[in-house]
């Protein structure tokens, strides 16, 4: 079985762009998790969406977005672009809203000049 | 305070030894505990769940202290290709989000 798939793999955007980037969850699961990981740190939870709906947010401006789509992929989309959101995006996906098992996609490497 | 305080490292050792490092959180109502393992510039990956009466996988041992509210991990018979930085997550019951440690960094020499 395919994994959790990410797109595009690296992206290089200049500050005030905007951006969306796209995540296919594991055939059967309906969880979608954004993460942001930025050099040097662990990776800090952005939002959770589960039956298209969204479940939880974390601690970022609303410049970030997201949806996800009856298939259940996903779109996180960042407006605004500042430096400070270089990072690479992780897209995890977990079969029920638990996150008992996450799985990580390879992730998409931002970079803000 | 952090959520999840580790030591980052670097820890290096050589072929064979045994490694050790903890994490401590702070929420006192986590209920899952996870070590995830992340080589250079690729995606996490759960390496093991940490239950409260400790368990091995392989050369790999987590314990979990709720009392002190960390948890471990050791390396034993380390090998090249545990050279990786190792993140500690925790999860609250009903909780939608995993709160990751920044990684402890372990390299293994030949």
């Amino acid at each position: 079985d395919a994994g959790v798939t990410q797109s595009p793999t690296h992206l290089i955007k200049t500050r005030g762009q905007h951006v969306t980037l796209r995540c296919s969850p594991i055939s059967g699961h309906k969880s979608v998790s954004w993460y942001q990981q930025v050099l040097g740190q662990g990776p800090q939870f952005i939002f959770q969406y589960y039956e298209k709906e969204e479940r939880g947010r974390g601690n970022f401006p609303d410049r970030f977005s997201a949806r996800q789509f009856p298939n259940y992929s996903s779109e996180l989309n960042v407006n605004a672009l500042l430096l400070g959101d270089s990072a690479l995006y992780l897209c995890a996906s977990s079969l029920t809203i638990s996150t008992d098992t996450q799985y990580f996609g390879p992730g998409t490497r931002l970079t803000v000049l | 305070r952090k959520e999840v305080e580790q030591d980052p490292g670097p820890f290096n050792v050589p072929e064979g030894a045994t490694v050790a490092f903890n994490c401590t959180y702070s929420n006192s109502a986590s209920q899952s505990f996870f070590w995830y393992r992340q080589d250079c510039r690729k995606e996490p990956k759960l390496l093991m769940s940490v239950y409260s009466s400790g368990n091995e996988d392989g050369r790999f041992t987590a314990q979990l202290n709720r009392a002190s509210q960390y948890i471990s991990l050791l390396i034993r018979d380390s090998k090249l290709s545990d050279s990786a930085t190792y993140l500690c997550v925790v999860n609250m019951a009903n909780d939608y989000k995993l709160s990751f440690g920044a990684g402890t960094t372990v390299t293994v020499r030949a």
